[in-house]
């Protein structure tokens, strides 16, 4: 079993709609939890950073954390073509450093 | 604010040759990390450096190796390449451990 365990998809929305991106992990010491988003050819970039449970809202983008389930989410608000890009969640037991990542989801979103 | 660097950006080598690639973190970034991108493995982790010294190390053979230097760039190498080594490699500075800044990565093909 992995540690960190991801739908691969794709997803596929249309325009406007809210996505909802899930990872599920199996590791109790991750306390870090982060969520990147890839366009195709280009470096994972940084979309939220979290410190163990709780909601943080940024923008369109809200990262949910329940430790208890261990189970993290990131919601997509509005969402618009721009968006379409694999999401991946990522967790770290040490405040970033040797993190893991999930494989990632690719989502599409239609106009 | 220059992103993190990787150099080259394309590379294609032999089975049993040697490859390095080199990174340049973001200025006042002390942590370099490198991680292996493939479709079928995901992201996963090679080494992180912090300082000069190896801090962590991934689960991949004593073929993958890394250095970083005292302005923290960092290169990775490796030696006697497979036909599996293909695959995207990303280096990732980070300061504080509040997350990654990936670079482009090099894509690494081997025939």
């Amino acid at each position: 079993q992995k540690e960190v365990e991801q739908d691969p998809g794709p997803l596929s929305v249309p325009e406007g709609a809210i996505v909802s991106l899930n990872c599920t992990y199996s590791n109790s010491a991750f306390q870090y939890f982060m969520w990147y988003r890839q366009y195709s050819r280009k470096g994972p970039e940084l979309l939220m950073y979290t410190y163990s449970s709780g909601n943080k809202e940024d923008g369109r983008f809200t990262a949910q954390v329940d430790k208890s389930s261990k189970y993290i989410s990131l919601f997509i608000r509005d969402s618009q073509p721009s968006d379409s890009a694999t999401y991946l969640c990522a967790m770290s037991a040490t405040g970033g450093f040797k993190t893991i990542f999930g494989a990632g989801t690719r989502l599409f979103v239609k106009a | 604010k220059a992103g993190v660097t990787q150099t080259p950006r394309y590379l294609i080598k032999t089975r049993g040759q040697q490859v390095t690639l080199s990174c340049s973190p973001i200025s006042g970034h002390r942590s370099v990390s490198w991680y292996q991108q493939t479709p079928g493995q995901g992201l996963q982790f090679l080494f992180e450096y912090f300082s000069e010294t190896q801090r962590n190390k991934g689960n991949f053979p004593g073929r993958f190796s890394g250095r970083q230097f005292s302005n923290s760039r960092s290169e990775m190498n490796v030696s006697t390449l497979e036909l599996g080594d293909s695959a995207l490699y990303l280096c990732a500075s980070s300061y504080g451990g509040s997350g990654y800044t990936f670079g482009s990565g090099t894509r690494l093909t081997v025939v």
